[in-house]
Parts: structure tokens; C-alpha cells; sequence
């Protein structure tokens, strides 16, 4: 299997610029979440999906940012419009059932807005 | 208010050593998790826990619930043990409620 797939790796934008962010989790897996890492305030769960539908998104920091799922093998987060306090680390993670199991992390997607 | 505190924050050991990393956690959970940060910034999964221990390989974990406490020991320590080690709890029964500690910067030098 490949793991969770997340792109782009790197995101370099600028102010006011839409961003999306790409996550196929583990085939198989029905729970996805949507992280972010800064150095201020760690890791921080943004929202997640369970068998397509989000299930809590009270960790979206603000309208700007919103996620959807149209089918169990992808997601997007977008951003609209980015600020420059939005650079971070974007996870995935997916898991399968309750999540019991441990989840499983994708690479990162590193964003930059300048 | 619900937090997850983690000892020590950095921490340099040398190869062999056995080490123990700390969370404490305020409120009740249902499972603990404990992940591994890579220095590339990659993170693994390494434990989901609600009571007990767990073991895998060098990596054993530890939960004691009635004392909201939870341990990661990694025995003969090695340098590609250097990371960032994260712990987060559930509570609440929902996946959504997860609260993470901040991290302990583990560094293991040959």
C-alpha cells in the first residue's frame, strides 16, 4: 500500500490566493483527519471525516478554511483567501473504524504565504 | 481546561541508554496515543493505548488511568531513535476530541 498520499509537498503563495490541499488516505480506511503543526501551537486537529461526512469540524480555525470529501479515497482543504499566519504543516492521518488502531499520517503538505 | 503535558521537553541521551518520556493528561480519556515525528518531519503512529501496556520492539508503553498518566520508554536507545516524540489523548468518545502535548525532542548520540 502507499500510505496516505498528500499534495503538493510544498506550497509557496501569496496573500489573498486561494490553496488547496489533497489527501488520498489508505484504501480501506473509513475515518480521515485534516492536522495542522506550527511551531506556536503544535499539532492541532482541524477536522475530520467518518465514511465521507465530517463528523467535527470544530478545530477549522475560521470561515477562510473549509474541507470536503467527496468520496472515500479523497479530500481537500481549502483556503480562501490564505494569510500569512497560515503557514504550517497540513497532515492527513486516516484510520480505519474508530481510529483505535492508531492512525496513519501522510507526509505534510508545507505551506508558505508570503 | 483540558491540557496534555509532556516531560522532559528536550532530551540527550547516549546510544544504549534507556530512556522515559512523560504525559500527563488533565481529564478523563478514553485512549492515549503516542506518536513519532522524524527529524524530516514525517510522523508515525507508535501506540494507541486505554489501559495497560503495550510493546513493540525496543518501544514500550505504559497507561495508568486512574492516575492520568502515561509513559514511552525505548530501551537500548539508538541514534535513529532521535525524534520528535508527541502524545495525545481522546476524550469525550469522540475521534474529534484530541488534544495534543507539545512534543518531546528526543536526541541520542552514538
Amino acid at each position: 500500500d502507499a500510505g496516505v498520499i498528500q499534495s503538493p509537498r510544498h506550497e509557496v503563495t501569496e496573500m489573498g490566493q486561494e490553496v488547496t490541499l489533497r489527501c488520498k488516505p489508505i484504501s480501506g480506511h473509513n475515518s480521515l483527519f485534516w492536522y495542522r503543526q506550527t511551531m506556536m501551537r503544535g499539532l492541532e486537529l482541524l477536522i475530520y471525516f467518518n465514511n465521507n461526512v465530517p463528523i467535527d469540524d470544530s478545530g477549522m480555525p475560521e470561515d477562510r478554511f473549509s474541507a470536503k470529501m467527496p468520496n472515500a479515497s479523497f479530500s481537500t482543504l481549502k483556503i480562501q483567501p490564505s494569510e500569512p499566519r497560515d503557514s504550517a504543516v497540513y497532515f492527513c492521518a486516516s484510520s480505519f473504524g474508530t481510529g483505535r488502531g492508531g492512525q496513519y499520517f501522510g507526509p505534510g503538505t508545507r505551506l508558505t504565504v508570503t | 481546561k483540558n491540557e496534555v503535558e509532556q516531560s522532559p521537553q528536550n532530551l540527550t541521551a547516549q546510544e544504549g541508554e534507556f530512556i522515559t518520556i512523560n504525559c500527563s493528561y488533565s481529564v478523563g480519556i478514553s485512549a492515549l496515543h503516542w506518536l513519532q515525528q522524524h527529524p524530516g518531519g514525517g510522523i508515525v503512529s507508535l501506540f494507541m493505548l486505554s489501559s495497560g501496556k503495550k510493546k513493540h520492539g525496543r518501544l514500550i508503553a505504559t497507561i495508568n488511568i486512574q492516575e492520568k498518566h502515561s509513559s514511552l520508554h525505548i530501551t537500548a536507545s539508538h541514534p535513529r531513535d532521535s525524534a520528535v516524540y508527541i502524545c495525545a489523548v481522546f476524550y469525550g468518545g469522540s475521534q474529534g476530541n484530541l488534544i495534543f502535548g507539545k512534543g518531546t525532542k528526543l536526541s541520542v548520540k552514538p
